[in-house]
């Protein structure tokens, strides 16, 4: 079965340099989620979308931004990043409008690395 | 506001004995639980998740979750333990809000689930 999508899946940058992450839902999903797992820490929300109109609103710094496409694609826009930026970003994906009662189903996640 | 806790940074078993990690979550409305495994450097693996009905649900890989309300947990067990079921585990809530949600998962800390040969 087709799985969450993203790129890369590993990325390097420098500080105050910016970073796009990809992401690319299951196949009929129409509800994407983004979220931060730091070093040894748990997921934490950031943003989600439906439909192409935000949806929920995390702890997501000011310098990030995401969009959904009419693709259902989505996209993690990352500027001026600090060191403390360095972390595992998951999108998850989910059907039924997002629905409490759905699953999100979690892709492989992109590891940034900011020196 | 919602909260998951996992109690146990880490559980060890031998292979073949039982395994239980343990959750307790706290919510204002309806509870949707639900327990992810990660490998390292791997996504989150969904195992199973409760909505409403049966107090037991069963996932994957011979997972099982028994949801208690009057004792708000849902600790995910297992008969017969593998060594390869060796992972982090993390317990995850959302609250019905009385209607449509969109709302995120959260997470608790995470349990590193250790089975010895």
């Amino acid at each position: 079965a087709a799985g969450v999508i993203q790129s890369p899946r590993h990325l390097i940058k420098e500080k105050r340099e910016t970073a796009t992450l990809k992401c690319y839902p299951i196949p009929r999903h129409d509800t994407v989620y983004w979220y931060q797992q730091g070093p040894g820490q748990d997921p934490q929300f950031l943003i989600s979308f439906y439909e192409k109109m935000q949806s929920d609103k995390g702890s997501i710094p000011d310098r990030f931004s995401a969009q959904q496409f009419s693709d259902y694609h989505s996209e993690l826009n990352m500027s001026s990043l600090e060191l403390g930026d360095s972390a595992l970003y998951f999108c998850a994906s989910s059907s039924n409008a997002g629905w409490a009662t759905d699953t999100q189903y979690f892709g492989p996640g992109t590891r940034l690395t900011v020196l | 506001a919602q909260s998951v806790a996992q109690p146990e940074d880490q559980v060890n078993v031998a292979e073949g004995n039982p395994l239980t990690v343990k959750c307790t979550y706290s919510v204002s409305g309806n509870p949707y639980l639900f327990w992810y495994v990660q490998y390292p450097n791997r996504g989150l693996q969904f195992l199973l998740k409760y909505i409403t009905g049966d107090n037991l649900v069963k996932g994957s890989y011979g997972f099982e979750a028994e949801f208690n309300k009057s004792q708000t947990s849902f600790h995910l067990k297992k008969p017969s333990a593998l060594v390869s079921d060796s992972a982090l585990y993390f317990c995850a809530v959302r609250a019905d809000a009385g209607g449509t949600s969109y709302g995120k998962l959260t997470f608790g800390q995470g349990t590193i689930l250790t089975v010895h040969p």
